[in-house]
């Protein structure tokens, strides 16, 4: 089993540029989570999807958007992307309490 | 917000020593969680205790949860360069349904 995947690994965008990234997981979860990790801070939550066709806004919303049209995937959207978006991004899904993490999507906004 | 704040933000040790990590976090909860990061991966599932637990172990983990003052270590005993990582606790709060709140983490390096 794959786990937890993440497309792409790193991307740089310019200002106002818009973007996906893909997560997918193989493990048939129905929880699934955004987070984005800042230098010296914990993750934080963005979006998260409680079963297919289903999101909810988390901690940190603003200028994301997602999707869950299918069980193993979760899209996180970037309309028009800011500085202040520059960060590491996971994916994590779950099917009870522990949390499986994928390798994380770096992005730099210039 | 965060509801989990780690202590120290930085623990340097010799290999063979242990290492202690404290965790402390605001609202009820119903389980704790540790996590581990190595540096440019994504986070790796540790150990779980719930509310009603005081204490659990894994291997060379070691974890206590105190509800009443809202805290928990993760002692890692006998320690290896490997161990060297990020370690963060996360919080299920009663109240945030099936979603964690993590700490800022420590970074925990065992010198060799």
């Amino acid at each position: 089993n794959a786990g937890v995947t993440q497309t792409p690994k790193f991307r740089v965008l310019k200002t106002g540029q818009s973007m996906t990234l893909l997560c997918a997981q193989d493990m048939n979860h129905e929880y699934m989570y955004w987070y984005r990790q800042d230098p010296g801070m914990g993750l934080r939550l963005i979006h998260y999807s409680v079963g297919e066709g289903t999101t909810a806004k988390g901690e940190v919303p603003d200028g994301y958007n997602v999707s869950r049209l299918k069980k193993q995937n979760f899209l996180l959207g970037l309309e028009s992307a800011a500085p202040s978006q520059t960060s590491v991004y996971f994916c994590a899904s779950s099917y009870v309490e522990t949390q499986y993490f994928g390798p994380g999507t770096r992005l730099l906004v210039l | 917000s965060q509801q989990g704040e780690e202590d120290p933000q930085a623990l340097s040790i010799q290999e063979g020593e242990n290492a202690t990590m404290n965790c402390s976090y605001k609202t009820s909860i119903n389980n704790l969680q540790w996590y581990r990061q190595n540096s440019g991966r994504g986070l790796v599932h540790l150990i779980l205790i719930r509310s009603n637990e005081r204490e659990k172990h894994s291997g060379r983990l070691r974890v206590t949860l105190d509800t009443s003052k809202k805290s928990s270590s993760l002692l890692i005993t006998a320690s290896r360069a490997a161990d060297t990582a990020s370690y963060f606790c996360a919080t299920d709060p009663r109240e945030y349904g099936n979603k964690l709140v993590f700490g800022a983490g420590t970074i925990l390096r065992v010198k060799s």
